[in-house]
């Protein structure tokens, strides 16, 4: 069965540094989301992409994000300088319509010291 | 107004027993309403989903009941299994914003053996 894949699985990384985390969506599916989880929080949405640009975007992400589909298979999400509270679980996830289930990956935490 | 409130935080279960969960929303605008299930250091996946047209769905031994009026529904899982210990999400999404879930606070699901 198709799934979402997303590396690494865990980034250390220090405060102030960029990070990028891979995603690999299902092949036919053309939305693609960005989820973050905070240690024993819900999940929050914090951008969706469709057809090379961003289709929504929540306060969360602000001006240190950004996301990209650098190729036909890749999609990315950056984070500029990272804060000690961006320390989370990101998920990516993909639809293959803007109207039907996103399919996770299994995550990628991100650990800013 | 976007919010999803979620209960209980957490839910212990006898093995073949009846879990209830439930969520409440505000926004009269969300039209499609997942649950996901996630386990320890996995990504969400969806479990059942429901849209306002019906109050109603089966899918094994899962069920959701949707009420509209109230803006409220719920899952339940008949006859509980251990394997069923999980944490368990509400969401809901509108269509033509983007579709971007917004979770419920989460329930933390134990079924004792």
């Amino acid at each position: 069965e198709p799934e979402v894949t997303q590396t690494p699985s865990h980034q250390v990384t220090q405060m102030g540094q960029e990070v990028i985390l891979r995603c690999v969506p299902i092949s036919n599916h053309l939305y693609f989301y960005w989820y973050r989880q905070i240690l024993g929080q819900k999940v929050e949405f914090l951008v969706s992409f469709y057809n090379n640009e961003i289709s929504e975007k929540s306060e969360i992400f602000d001006d240190q994000f950004s996301v990209e589909r650098p190729d036909g298979s890749n999609f990315t999400l950056k984070i500029r300088s990272t804060k000690l509270e961006d320390s989370a679980m990101y998920f990516c996830a993909s639809s293959e319509s803007g109207t039907d289930t996103q399919y996770f990956g299994p995550g990628t935490r991100l650990t800013v010291l | 107004q976007q919010q999803v409130k979620q209960s209980p935080q957490s839910l212990i279960v006898q093995k073949g027993g009846i879990s209830i969960i439930n969520c409440a929303y505000e926004n009269t605008a969300f039209d499609y309403f997942p649950w996901y299930q996630q386990f320890p250091g996995k990504g969400p996946a969806l479990l059942i989903a429901i849209r306002p047209d019906v109050s109603e769905k089966k899918e094994g031994r899962f069920t959701i009941s949707f009420n509209k009026s109230a803006k409220q529904f719920s899952l339940h899982i008949m006859d509980s299994q251990p394997g069923d210990s999980a944490t368990y999400f509400c969401a809901a999404s509108m269509v033509y914003a983007g579709n971007m879930l917004t979770f419920g606070g989460g329930t933390r699901l134990m079924v004792k053996p």
